[in-house]
């Protein structure tokens, strides 16, 4: 079975502008998540998405927005980048989501460097 | 709200040395306790998971056993090699909060010397 992919793997990006990721899940895997890995915080949660509906969200400004298709192939968005956007976007797919020990199966990440 | 915390890296060790890294919880309910593991450039892989208290997760000569009553989850390996270098994150899943999925430490960085 395909694992987790995610297009593209590395971006450049400027200031203001805008940044659509995408996350194409495991074969049968309904729920997407997001996160976000910097050196400072570390890996924090944005959203996860579930039969194309956001069951769950982080805190984050709403510059950060994401959907999921009938495929369960999901994008997220990032508008009006600032500087502090740069980071490492994991997305991890599971069956159901993590509720009752589930596991999230990740991607390899986008590397996004805002300048 | 739910937190994990591990110990700070980064851990140097010598092939075939013992490996403990600590990992704490706080959880509003009954979380299920994971390690991933993060190679140089590449997305996180699980390692190991237990779902309730007393549990042990096990792979690659890797342990670690859910304690409720010292809320931890430390991850052991008794012969560390080349190979092993690499970030491990301790992580929670708590059904009963609401800081969204999983729940991560900081990340140990070990790295481990012929």
């Amino acid at each position: 079975k395909a694992g987790v992919t995610q297009t593209p793997r590395y971006l450049i990006k400027t200031r203001g502008q805008q940044v659509t990721l995408s996350c194409s899940p495991i074969s049968g895997h309904r729920s997407v998540s997001w996160y976000q890995q910097t050196p400072g915080q570390g890996l924090q949660f944005l959203f996860e998405y579930f039969s194309e509906t956001q069951r769950n969200k982080g805190n984050f400004p709403g510059r950060f927005s994401g959907r999921q298709f009938s495929n369960s192939r999901s994008e997220m968005n990032v508008s009006t980048l600032e500087l502090g956007d740069s980071a490492l976007y994991l997305c991890a797919s599971s069956l159901e989501g993590t509720s009752g020990g589930a596991v999230e199966y990740f991607g390899p990440g986008t590397r996004l460097t805002v300048t | 709200g739910d937190s994990v915390t591990q110990m700070e890296g980064p851990v140097t060790l010598s092939e075939e040395a013992f490996l403990t890294i600590n990992c704490t919880y706080t959880a509003t309910g009954y979380p299920s306790l994971f390690w991933y593991v993060q190679y140089p450039g590449e997305g996180l892989q699980l390692l190991l998971k237990a779902t309730k208290a007393d549990d042990k997760g096990s792979n690659k000569g890797f342990e670690a056993t859910y304690r409720k009553e010292t809320t931890s989850f430390h991850l052991e390996k008794g012969s560390v090699q080349v190979s092993d270098s690499a970030v491990y994150f301790c992580a929670l899943s708590d059904p009963m909060g609401s800081q969204g999925n999983l729940i991560f430490g900081k990340g140990t960085k070990l790295s481990v010397k012929p």
